[in-house]
């Protein structure tokens, strides 16, 4: 069954610094997402992306946040300077044109100290 | 605004009892609804959905109406395993709108 993958599964930065959460979607999949989970709080959306643009984006996702899709297979999230509160698991997910549901990456846990 | 709740966790249970994680939403247009699971070390992967009243959704033994009338998508199983320990999230998403919108998961152990 096709897979979302991610990489790192962990990663440890210290605060201020850069960090780039990679993912490889499903190769067919036209939509494409990431998700956080802050330990103990709900999964919550932070943005979507389609036809290589933003298509939607939360209040969470601001300029601290960007994304990406370098070369038609990996999609990127960038934090420029991360901050002790951006510590959380993020979940990278696709979805096709048609499907009601979304599959997801196993996520990379961040931890920022 | 949008939004999910479940019934608070964690859940225990014994092997072969009967689960019900209840999930009741707010939704200004007209949702599709969906529950996830992840179990140790996975992602979240699609359980099962519905997307109009009425619907029931089942997979792998679970199954979970949507009920408009009582804006409401429960999860239920007649007889749980071990290997059905595992957190459950329920989640929305609005007709033509991008995103799903989650509860706080439910995080579910069942004992031998």
């Amino acid at each position: 069954e096709p897979e979302v993958t991610q990489t790192p599964s962990h990663q440890v930065t210290q605060m201020g610094q850069e960090v780039i959460l990679r993912c490889v979607p499903i190769s067919n999949h036209l939509y494409f997402y990431w998700y956080r989970q802050i330990l103990g709080q709900k999964v919550e959306f932070l943005v979507s992306f389609y036809n290589n643009e933003i298509s939607e984006k939360s209040e969470i996702f601001d300029d601290q946040f960007s994304v990406e899709r370098p070369d038609g297979s990996n999609f990127t999230l960038k934090i420029r300077s991360t901050k002790l509160e951006d510590s959380a698991m993020y979940f990278c997910a696709s979805r096709d044109r048609e499907g009601h549901g979304y599959t997801f990456g196993s996520g990379t846990r961040l931890t920022v100290v | 605004g949008n939004s999910v709740t479940q019934m608070e966790g964690p859940v225990t249970l014994s092997e072969e009892a009967f689960l019900t994680i209840n999930c009741t939403y707010t939704a200004t247009g007209y949702p599709s609804l969906f529950w996830y699971v992840q179990y140790p070390g996975e992602g979240l992967q699609l359980l099962l959905k519905a997307t109009k009243a009425d619907d029931k959704g089942s997979n792998k033994g679970f199954e979970a109406t949507y009920r408009k009338e009582t804006t409401s998508f429960h999860l239920e199983k007649g007889s749980v395993q071990v290997s059905d320990s595992a957190v459950y999230f329920c989640a929305l998403r609005i007709q033509g709108a991008q995103k799903l919108v989650f509860g706080q998961g439910t995080r579910l152990t069942i004992n031998p």
